[in-house]
């Protein structure tokens, strides 16, 4: 069965560095997702592409964050300075139409 | 925002056990989904029931959905060491944007 590929797996960075998160998402899937899941929380929307266009990113906190999705493609989600509140679990998902969201394994994220 | 509310927060039962967690929400939904969450991984699909169902089942799963009372609950039957993860629910406001609770987390003692 097809997967929604992410890397890394973990990453380590000291706060005010920068960190990029890679996705791609199932073939076809015109529809890509980035969550960010807190421990011990559900996972919360940060953006949402259809295709290479943003539709939703009213949850990203663009004075830090920053996602692309050029080609309709494969995806990067940055954050540029990091700050220890951004530990988290960054979820990647995609999905064709209204069908059911595909998950990646994520990238566990640690501020030191 | 998470518009939904997953009770209990933990549940622990033997291996051949129903398990059973409930979801509250608060605003219309066009459907609710369940997903599962092994430890470290990504969520899972599991079911996804409309808005304009009651009843849904798949497998050992059993989704009921009350649209009157703005919930809905998830029925394991026969729990296997396997069930042990966390789940979650997941409401569509007709926008293709799926608002998470926070989980039940499961865990099937042998």
């Amino acid at each position: 069965e097809a997967e929604v590929a992410q890397s890394p797996r973990y990453k380590i960075t000291e706060k005010s560095q920068a960190v990029a998160f890679w996705c791609d998402p199932i073939s076809g899937h015109a529809t890509l997702y980035w969550y960010r899941q807190i421990l011990g929380q559900g996972p919360e929307l940060l953006v949402q592409f259809q295709d290479e266009s943003v539709v939703d990113d009213s949850q990203l906190p663009k004075d830090r964050f920053s996602a692309e999705r050029l080609k309709g493609v494969d995806s990067t989600l940055k954050i540029q300075p990091a700050e220890l509140g951004d530990s988290a679990m960054y979820l990647c998902a995609s999905n064709g139409g209204d069908s059911p969201l595909h998950f990646g394994n994520g990238t566990r994220l640690t501020v030191t | 925002s998470q518009q939904g509310e997953e009770d209990p927060q933990a549940l622990s039962i033997q291996e051949g056990e129903n398990a059973t967690m409930n979801c509250s929400y608060k605003t219309s939904i066009n459907n609710l989904q369940w997903y599962r969450q092994n430890s470290g991984r990504g969520l899972v699909h599991l079911i996804l029931i409309r808005s304009n169902e009651r009843e849904k089942h798949s497998g050992r799963l059993r989704v009921t959905l009350d649209t009157s009372k703005k919930s809905s609950s998830l029925l394991i039957t026969a729990s296997r060491a396997a069930d042990t993860a966390s789940y979650f629910c997941a409401t569509d406001q007709n926008d293709y944007k799926l608002s998470f609770g926070a989980g039940t987390t499961v865990t099937v003692r042998a």
